[in-house]
Parts: structure tokens; C-alpha cells; sequence
């Protein structure tokens, strides 16, 4: 079964710091990764995804996460922090192929941001 | 496309009453999904569909929800009767396939508050 851990619920960066959200999966098979990014009062919205190839991708707002297979990690990072970034981050993995697989959900890391 | 549509946005009620809650998933997609979101719990899947007929509704919480999804651009979730720890943030979200290669498009969000 396929499974997806966030470590740390909160994560708090200085403005122009460097942001790192860890998340790890587990899949039986090569999965698809996402991330998503809910605002507060606002519904989740997709921030980058890996399906296949490059490991490296370049998601929206300067965003970037890299698949590492041996680690089975997909973290989040950003090199400057910013004030609109504070948001709760969500992490997902799908093992599905077209019509198969379900997309688990991490259960998110809250990014706040300090001037 | 408008994105998936959700109403409505706030909803206040008592306890004892029926809500109904409201989605429009994007044109063309073929599954549509029922999460809710509370501080304690995180994202919950309640309900999902594909192609209209519902294939797992095994989140639902109890028999008090129910969900229907009667043509490919209309779903509700119905609570009767409403309670108290019914309140949280209720998600509609469609994706084209299960868990495939686009990931899902959520709607903003019906915050339901039960007094």
C-alpha cells in the first residue's frame, strides 16, 4: 500500500531563507509525486508534479522538488523565502497508471514565513 | 474552464438541519472526489466517483451523509441531520483518471460551521 509521511507539521523560515519541506513515500511500484499548496481560505492547488523523466522539476513560484528513488523522497524546496509563501504544503504520491491508483495524501507541513 | 465549482462557499446551520452541499467538476473530467478537512483529522477522502456511479464510499463517516452525482457536471453531499463535529471544510475535487498524470483540481472549499 502506498503511503506518504511529512515530516514536520510546522515549518518556520526567515524572509529570503531557504525553505525545505521534506516529505517520503512508499509505493510498490514507480510512482507519481505531487505537490500542492493551499492558501488559507482557499482550496488545494497543484504546485509542481513527477511522473517520469527529468528527477528534478520546477513547479510555479520559483518552486522545485527533486525524486530520489533510494531515498524515497520528494522534497520541497525554494532558495528565498517569501511572505506570500506562507501556506500549507501537501505531499501525494499515486502508484497509478491512466485509470489506476489512487492519490494518498500527506497530512501537510504549515510554512510560516518572518520578516 | 471555471475550475471546479463549489457552493456554497460559507454555510452556518443548526443542529438537526440538512445541508446540501454543491459541485461542478471541470468539463470533461471523468472522476469526481468528496474530502473534508478538519484541524484534528487533516484531508479525509469521504466519497469518490467515475463516470457518475459511486465506487468507494467507504470515508464516509456515517449513514447521515450521503452523495450523489446524477449527471457527469453536478454532485452534492447531503448531511442529515447535521451535528456539530460535522463542522470542517468540505472539498470537492475531479481529476481525467484515478490518480493519473494531471493529479486532481480542487474547488475553493464550503466551510460548514454547525451550531
Amino acid at each position: 500500500a502506498q503511503s506518504v509521511t511529512q515530516l514536520g507539521s510546522h515549518v518556520s523560515v526567515s524572509e529570503g531563507a531557504l525553505v525545505l519541506l521534506r516529505c517520503n513515500y512508499s509505493s510498490s511500484v514507480p510512482p507519481y509525486l505531487f505537490w500542492y499548496v493551499q492558501y488559507p481560505n482557499q482550496g488545494l492547488q497543484l504546485l509542481l508534479k513527477y511522473t517520469t523523466g527529468a528527477t528534478l522539476v520546477k513547479g510555479i513560484n520559483g518552486f522545485e522538488a527533486e525524486f530520489k528513488k533510494s531515498e524515497t523522497s520528494f522534497h520541497l524546496t525554494k532558495p528565498s523565502a517569501h511572505m506570500s509563501d506562507a501556506a500549507e504544503y501537501f505531499c501525494a504520491v499515486s502508484d497509478g497508471r491512466g485509470s489506476q491508483g489512487n492519490l494518498i495524501f500527506g497530512k501537510g507541513t504549515k510554512l510560516s514565513v518572518k520578516p | 474552464d471555471a475550475g471546479v465549482i463549489q457552493s456554497p462557499r460559507h454555510e452556518v446551520t443548526e443542529m438537526g438541519q440538512e445541508v446540501t452541499l454543491r459541485c461542478k467538476p471541470i468539463s470533461g473530467h471523468d472522476y469526481l472526489f468528496w474530502y473534508r478537512q478538519t484541524m484534528m483529522r487533516g484531508l479525509e477522502l469521504l466519497i469518490y466517483f467515475n463516470n457518475n456511479v459511486p465506487i468507494d464510499d467507504s470515508g464516509m463517516p456515517e449513514d447521515r451523509f450521503s452523495a450523489k452525482m446524477p449527471n457527469a457536471s453536478f454532485s452534492t453531499l447531503k448531511i442529515q441531520p447535521s451535528e456539530p463535529r460535522d463542522s470542517a471544510v468540505y472539498f470537492c475535487a475531479s481529476s481525467f483518471g484515478f490518480g493519473g498524470l494531471e493529479g486532481y483540481t480542487f474547488g475553493s472549499g464550503t466551510r460548514l460551521t454547525v451550531v
